[in-house]
């Protein structure tokens, strides 16, 4: 199995411009979690989906952030538009039931 | 929501020392995981552990969910141990199945 696997891994963008992060999940998995990591905050989760809807949102921080899962292999985060404090990694991970599997990262940059 | 401390936040050892690392937690859990998080940034799974006690190779934990803590312990330890080890609970009041993650412990290994 690939495993999560998350695109890009790198992202530098201007304030002001679209973000759109992908993740695809482990088959079989129900459970997608989307996570932000960043020194002060350490890691925080955005939103839970489980057999693709959404469930807890409440990590997300504003509207600028959303995140879709249109079918069971696949799920976007989206900022717009991006300000310089979204910098961060954000991880993507899926779960069977209980465990959680994270994919590698994208690390973002808004200058 | 539930809280959880992780310590000590930072550890520093010679190649072929012992640790314990310690996980507490405020409420009642229905999961806790492990993580190791490389120096490369990638978050990989350690051990899922609600209860008892596992091992593999070097590592092994043990859950006492009555006394709400966990346990993780690396004996011999490798330069290859170094980075951030994370705990993270699903549970508190209502049974949430929402992750929090500890602030994790640091991890240095000298040569």
């Amino acid at each position: 199995d690939a495993g999560v696997i998350q695109s890009p891994r790198h992202e530098v963008t201007e304030m002001g411009q679209e973000v759109t992060l992908r993740c695809k999940p482990i088959s079989g998995h129900n459970s997608l979690f989307w996570y932000r990591q960043t020194m002060m905050r350490g890691l925080e989760l955005l939103i839970y989906f489980n057999n693709n809807v959404p469930i807890d949102d409440s990590g997300m921080p504003e509207d600028r952030f959303s995140a879709k899962m249109p079918n069971a292999s696949f799920s976007t985060l989206k900022i717009q538009p991006s300000e310089p404090r979204d910098s961060a990694v954000y991880f993507c991970a899926s779960s069977p039931a209980a465990e959680q599997y994270f994919g590698p990262g994208t690390r973002l940059t808004v200058t | 929501g539930i809280q959880v401390e992780q310590s000590p936040p930072d550890l520093i050892l010679q190649e072929g020392a012992n640790s314990t690392l310690r996980c507490n937690f405020s409420d009642s859990v229905n999961n806790l995981q492990w993580f190791h998080q490389n120096p490369w940034g990638q978050l990989i799974n350690l051990f899922y552990i609600p209860s008892g006690t596992k091992q593999n190779g070097r590592l092994s934990a043990t859950t006492v969910a009555t006394e709400r803590y966990s346990l993780l312990y690396i004996s011999s330890s490798q330069t290859t141990d170094s980075g951030v080890y994370f705990c993270a609970v699903e549970g508190g009041p209502g049974g949430s199945y929402i992750p929090t993650f500890g602030r994790g412990t640091s991890l240095i290994v000298h040569p």
